[in-house]
């Protein structure tokens, strides 16, 4: 099966611009993640959306994050304005099922960031 | 709330030496446990997981961990590494409640010749 599609793979902009990330999860997956990897840290998730609803988003720094997930499958994480802090590798998962027994993640190959 | 500790940042080792990975957990509910591996510009990938069962769980590329609920570790180990081995490593928990994974800080495995 294919995995997770990310995209782009790179990104350098200067801080206060906007920057989108596109994830595409494997087919049929319900569940999907977005986790922020910073150098030198462990990802931490910043919002989950099973189907086309959000479970989780408590992480999200909302002033200047938004993230959506067009008809329960593809997904974009959009930063606007971005600063220093926010370069990091942008990793998209997804998974099954959210609901009841365990369901392993299945992750892209991430988007990194560089905010100049 | 879920966290992990990853106790060592960075661990060296000589090519065929064994090595163990240390993770401790804290959570006040029943956890699942799970190491990552993460190569260069890759996302991460499995290497195996406790979910319940035997406190002693085998993943792939010869690796195992041994799950302990008094300490409330889930060690990392492998008899011989191998060059191919040097990657970062994140130890993860999930409340069995939820589909969402706690990482740890991760640590970085060298393997010398």
């Amino acid at each position: 099966e294919a995995g997770v599609a990310q995209s782009p793979r790179y990104k350098i902009i200067e801080k206060r611009q906007s920057v989108a990330f596109w994830c595409n999860p494997i087919s049929g997956h319900a569940t999907l993640y977005w986790y922020q990897q910073i150098l030198g840290q462990g990802p931490k998730l910043l919002i989950q959306f099973q189907n086309n609803g959000v479970v989780d988003d408590s992480q999200l720094p909302k002033d200047r994050f938004s993230a959506e997930r067009l008809k329960g499958v593809d997904s974009t994480l959009k930063i606007q304005p971005a600063k220093l802090e926010d370069s990091a590798v942008y990793l998209c998962a997804s998974s099954p099922t959210g609901q009841g027994g365990w369901s392993p993640l299945h992750f892209g190959n991430g988007t990194r960031l560089t905010v100049t | 709330a879920q966290s992990v500790t990853q106790l060592d940042s960075q661990v060296p080792v000589f090519e065929e030496a064994p090595v163990e990975l240390r993770c401790n957990y804290s959570s006040s509910v029943s956890v699942y446990l799970f190491w990552y591996v993460q190569y260069p510009n890759q996302g991460l990938q499995l290497l195996l997981k406790y979910l319940s069962g035997s406190t002693l769980v085998k993943g792939i590329n010869g690796f195992e961990a041994e799950f302990n609920k008094s300490q409330t570790s889930f060690h990392l180990r492998k008899p011989s590494v191998h060059i191919s081995d040097t990657a970062e490593y994140f130890c993860a928990v999930s409340d069995q409640g939820a589909q969402k994974l706690v990482f740890g800080q991760g640590t970085r495995l060298t393997i010398n010749p």
